[in-house]
This record gives C-alpha cells, sequence and structure tokens, in this order.
C-alpha cells in the first residue's frame, strides 16, 4: 500500500515563511509522480495551488511556490497571511495502475 | 459558469446502497477523464475512482473495488457513482472533480454531497 506523508501540522507567523512537504515512505518522490498541492478550509471544496511539481494555478499568489526538495515535494509559503491558515493536501501520481495517493494533510495555523 | 454540481446524498443503514450523481455544466463534458474523490472525517482526502471520457476504462482504489462503481452518461453531462455494501467507514463528503489528463491533476471541483453510513 503506497503511504503518501505530510507534516500534520504547523504553524507560521504571519509573515513569515513555511515549507510542507510531501514524501513516499518507501521511496522518494520525483517529478513523475506530478506533485499537485491542494488548499482546503472547511465547508469548502479543495483549492489548486501547484500542479506538476511547481507550476501555479490561475489566480493564485505567487507567495505560493513548489519544487522537489531532496526526496520530497514541497509547498512553499513566503510571505504568510491569515487566510493561509487551512489544510493543505499533496496528491501524487503513480503510473503503475495508474492510481493517485493523497497525503494525510498539513493543518497550517497562522499565529 | 463553469461547475460540477453533486447530488444524492443522505444517511444510509450499513449494507445499504445508494447513487451518487454529478452534473458538469460550461464545458465539453464528453472530452474530459471525470473522478470521484472523498473527504474522510479525521483522515482527509481520498482518490476513489477515475473514468475516461469515453466510460471504456475505470480505476479504483483498493478500498471500494467490488463494491463502488463509476459510469457517465455524456448525453446528459452526468457522472454517477454507484455504492453498495456501504460501510461506517465510507461516512465522507463525496465531491466530483474533472481530471485534466495531459497535466496530471484534478482542476475543479464540485462543492461536495455528504454520505453518513449509520444505523
Amino acid at each position: 500500500q503506497t503511504v503518501v506523508t505530510q507534516e500534520p501540522s504547523l504553524s507560521v507567523s504571519p509573515g513569515g515563511t513555511v515549507t510542507l512537504t510531501c514524501g513516499l515512505s518507501s521511496d522518494s518522490v520525483s517529478k513523475i509522480n506530478y506533485p499537485t498541492w491542494y488548499q482546503q478550509t472547511p465547508g469548502q471544496a479543495p483549492r489548486t495551488l501547484i500542479y506538476n511539481t511547481d507550476s501555479r494555478s490561475s489566480g493564485v499568489p505567487d507567495r505560493f511556490s513548489g519544487s522537489i526538495l531532496g526526496n520530497k515535494g514541497a509547498l512553499t509559503i513566503t510571505g504568510a497571511q491569515a487566510d493561509d491558515e487551512a489544510d493543505y493536501y499533496c496528491l501524487l501520481f503513480f503510473s503503475t495502475g495508474p492510481y493517485w495517493v493523497f497525503g494525510g494533510g498539513t493543518k497550517l495555523t497562522v499565529l | 459558469e463553469v461547475q460540477l454540481v453533486e447530488s444524492g446524498g443522505g444517511l444510509v443503514q450499513p449494507g445499504g446502497s445508494l447513487r451518487l450523481s454529478c452534473e458538469g455544466s460550461g464545458f465539453t463534458f464528453g472530452r474530459y477523464w471525470m473522478s470521484w474523490v472523498r473527504l474522510l472525517p479525521g483522515r482527509g482526502l481520498e482518490w476513489m475512482t477515475n473514468i475516461t471520457p469515453d466510460g471504456s476504462e475505470k480505476f479504483y482504489v483498493e478500498s471500494v473495488k467490488g463494491r463502488f462503481t463509476t459510469s457517465r452518461d455524456n448525453a446528459g453531462n452526468r457522472l454517477y457513482l454507484q455504492m453498495n455494501s456501504l460501510r461506517a467507514e465510507d461516512t465522507a463528503i463525496y465531491y466530483c472533480a474533472r481530471y485534466l489528463v495531459s497535466q496530471v491533476y484534478f482542476d475543479l471541483w464540485g462543492r461536495g454531497s455528504l454520505v453518513t453510513v449509520s444505523s
């Protein structure tokens, strides 16, 4: 069973920088997994922030950026704002199947 | 307006069945892969199933194989999820989503439909 790992919770100060990561329990994340990042607030549908590792979705502020850091996918928020407080999910693609797996999500607190 | 709207959720007893529907509008529904994703309470998002534009290929997560079936009616711009043998752990908000196969992500989501499995 493929397990995608994320930090359960993180906090950041307003104006600060935070990096969320997306890993695999028994492998490295790379561009062939097409890491995607979603933001979700209570009662709302997920919103796409980053797709294909580092492509920003339309309308997403440039303080959100995606990358591969070491053996993990990463979402960096630079200059965090209060309304960035949300749950963040990464999604990975696996061509052997194919199948798609979400990480468990990171609850980001801005305080 | 480009949108997806789910319907059909509700309360069902363990072992029961339910069919969810998702209507797409504002885009050429029959040209896209479509998907179902659910938000499990306390556990996050789970991809469940994808279906190709013509409905000839379907892919499922292991936890729903043999119990859930996805289908589509392109003439009516609708996606369906037939859920059988429901369990308490299937309680979730169910989203339909449009999948962009060229860019490998779900780009358009519905607002979701709540399914509660309880006696």
